[in-house]
């Protein structure tokens, strides 16, 4: 299964776009990609989920290139709200990995 | 609606002691999830519930580690003869459907194990 790779931070200021990337060099033809939000002290959320090109709905964009081997969680306008640690899943059936997570730090 | 709850919310243990680690799931989700997370770490997969089918345990790190999921609902996470190493949060998490990975899995809040 493949292994991901994030960036371990991130900062930004109020009203940017974020970009996070993902790393997964190794995807298997039927892994798919999460993004799961984590707040200190809670469990993971779910943003958003793909398998390639884009995905988007209310609160993020996902960009999965062709050959699938990096995805880009895009989230418009961020609010000192959305400081978190992003996590990237590469999953299939029976197998769950996990990136390290990147910490996001939104400034005012 | 109730989420995934977790018991307990903290375990403090002595090196070598047993320890269990409790899991509800949301009524009615089919697929649950554990999952260790020590401390400044991502998540690290341990075992995956489908229904009554049996679990993959090949995510578990040692055969200190056992789990089992009752009448498909409330799953427990056993771990004998307790580590320092062992010490992290335990997340459980559990999902509607046919499991693997699409859609959305829930999280509960984690119990944080302490081994002394």
């Amino acid at each position: 299964l493949a292994k991901t790779t994030q960036p371990i931070s991130m900062d930004s200021y109020e009203g940017q776009e974020v970009n996070i990337t993902c790393s997964h060099n190794n995807i298997a033809t039927n892994d798919y990609i999460t993004w799961y939000q984590q707040f200190p002290s809670q469990g993971p959320r779910f943003i958003i989920q793909g398998y390639k090109t884009k995905v988007t709905n209310e609160v993020a964009s996902l960009f999965i290139p062709a050959d699938r081997k990096s995805s880009t969680l895009s989230l418009p306008r961020v609010s000192l709200s959305d400081t978190a640690v992003y996590y990237c899943l590469v999953a299939n059936f029976n197998k769950f990995y996990f990136g390290s997570g990147t910490k996001l730090n939104v400034k005012p | 609606g109730a989420g995934v709850s977790q018991s307990p919310s903290n375990k403090v243990t002595e090196k070598g002691k047993d320890v269990e680690l409790r899991c509800d799931p949301i009524s009615g989700h089919t697929a649950l999830y554990w999952y260790r997370q020590s401390l400044g770490q991502g998540l690290e997969f341990l075992i995956y519930f489908q229904g009554n089918s049996a679990p993959d345990k090949s995510g578990l790190p040692s055969d200190r580690f056992s789990a089992e999921r009752t009448g498909g609902s409330v799953s427990t996470l056993t771990i004998q003869r307790t580590q320092q190493e062992d010490s992290a949060v335990y997340l459980c998490a559990s999902r509607v459907g046919a499991g693997g990975p699409f859609g959305t899995q829930y999280f509960g809040p984690g119990t944080r194990l302490t081994v002394l």
